[in-house]
């Protein structure tokens, strides 16, 4: 089976510090990893994922995640925060074999202050 | 820009009725997936679809729930009778068939269920 835990409910943040909002997974062998990003009523965009090779991917609107096998994390981060930022922020990871569909985190809300 | 596009955005039925959600993917995806996200959650797979054949539907509550795509193409999700418990946002999100697995799937902006 696999799963991911996203540890946060929410991360508060002040606008130009940087951000990061954490995620481990567990899946056999090894992962595809992605990060999606949701506006109020609104489905998920994707922002970046985790194929293979560098371990630091860069994705949309200035977010980048480092992947780190040996901890099972993928923790989301920018350098520097905007209050548009503010949304919930979803993990999800997927087996490079069998079952195809994204299992989902549970989501963290990040929330940006001026 | 391509999208996934799924109506009715919003909608509200009353217990024991009859609801059902409509999705069109992204022109050339073969899979399809149905997820259902209730608030404070993150979205869990319903069923998947590989152009009109049924992937996997292991989460899917088949007593009220069914899932088409005839024509490989556009898919309905119907509920009957729907129950209190089903208020969700129900997502719908497509990708491109590749090699590998590593293709991101694209959602739409979801139908979101009360039932009273």
């Amino acid at each position: 089976a696999q799963s991911v835990a996203q540890p946060e409910d929410q991360v508060n943040v002040a606008e130009g510090n940087p951000l990061t909002v954490k995620c481990t997974y567990s899946v056999s062998g090894n992962p595809y990893l992605f990060w999606y990003v949701q506006y109020p009523n609104r489905g998920l965009q994707f922002l970046l994922k985790y194929i293979t090779g560098d371990n630091l991917v860069k994705g949309s609107y200035g977010f980048e995640a480092e992947f780190n096998k040996s901890q099972t994390s993928f923790h989301l981060k920018k350098p520097s925060a905007l209050v548009s930022d503010s949304a919930l922020y979803f993990c999800a990871v997927r087996a490079h074999t069998g079952r195809r569909a994204l299992t989902f985190g549970s989501g963290t809300r990040l929330q940006v202050q001026p | 820009e391509a999208e996934v596009a799924q109506s009715p955005r919003y909608k509200i039925t009353e217990k024991s009725q009859a609801v059902a959600f409509w999705c069109d993917p992204i022109s050339g995806h073969a899979t399809l997936y149905w997820y259902r996200q209730i608030l404070g959650q993150g979205p869990e797979l319903l069923v998947q679809f590989q152009d009109e054949s049924v992937v996997d539907d292991s989460q899917l509550p088949k007593d009220r729930f069914s899932a088409e795509r005839l024509k490989g193409v556009d898919s309905t999700l119907k509920i009957q009778p729907a129950e209190l418990g089903d208020s969700a946002m129900y997502l719908c999100a497509s990708s491109l068939v590749g090699r590998t697995q590593n293709t991101e799937a694209f959602f739409g902006q979801g139908t979101r269920l009360t039932v009273v």
